[in-house]
């Protein structure tokens, strides 16, 4: 797999459901970011989770991170329509030209109402 | 605060043409790096700017392409000659400290080449 890999590619559900997207990667991590790209526009920051972290939450978003696996999880609770997007997480290495982000694929969520 | 912004939004061009584009990041932000998208694929990175000096360019696909950002402020992106190949979403993205901190994506430039 490749770094910063998210799964499942697509996941569909209903409006109030919860969302649950996974996250994994390859190399040691400095930060792990994850984003939103609604349907042809830019991608909007989620949340920040460094790697001395394990959980991290923000409003109906949650982040846990498990270093030991290389993973990470995004859980959206109670889902809405405006949910619906592209999600993405990304990872870098920390110091000087490691800050840049390698991206997975993103995972495509549609929340149904 | 304005977020970061590109210009153009969208750019279509014939193969062998020329396109500039540009990014403005966030006002104070010193790092400023350069993403793109090809269709179908993950959004890969391309530069990174520490103010007006080229940090990382290991990204940058070829010779086609070059990056500056004179006066450490804005930064723009030429492709010439384009190919088709280029076509994608292009991103820029600022950070404020030193580099640990968010990046903050713009809304990025869609480039045609035909």
């Amino acid at each position: 797999s490749q770094q910063g890999e998210e799964d499942p590619q697509a996941l569909s559900i209903q409006e109030g459901e919860n969302a649950t997207m996974n996250c994994s990667y390859k190399t040691s991590i400095n930060n792990l970011q994850w984003y939103r790209q609604n349907s042809g526009r830019g991608l909007v920051h989620l949340i920040l989770i460094r790697s001395n972290e394990r959980e991290k939450h923000s409003g109906r978003l949650r982040v846990t991170l498990d270093t030991s696996k290389k993973s990470s999880s995004l859980l959206i609770t109670a889902s809405r329509a405006a949910d619906t997007a592209s999600y993405f997480c990304a990872t870098d290495g920390g110091g000087g030209s490691n800050y840049k982000l390698t991206f997975g694929k993103g995972t495509l969520l549609t929340v149904n109402p | 605060e304005a977020g970061v912004t590109q210009f153009p939004s969208h750019s279509v061009i014939e193969k062998g043409q020329t396109v500039t584009l540009r990014c403005d990041p966030i006002s104070g932000h010193d790092n400023l790096y350069w993403y793109r998208r090809v269709m179908g694929k993950e959004i890969k990175f391309l530069l990174h700017f520490v103010k007006e000096s080229k940090q990382d360019e290991s990204g940058m696909p070829n010779n086609r392409f070059l990056a500056e950002r004179t006066g450490g402020t804005y930064s723009t992106l030429k492709v010439q000659p384009a190919e088709l190949e280029d076509s994608g979403v292009y991103f820029c993205a600022s950070t404020s400290l030193g580099g640990t901190d968010t990046q903050y994506f713009g809304p990025g430039t869609r480039l045609t080449v035909l």
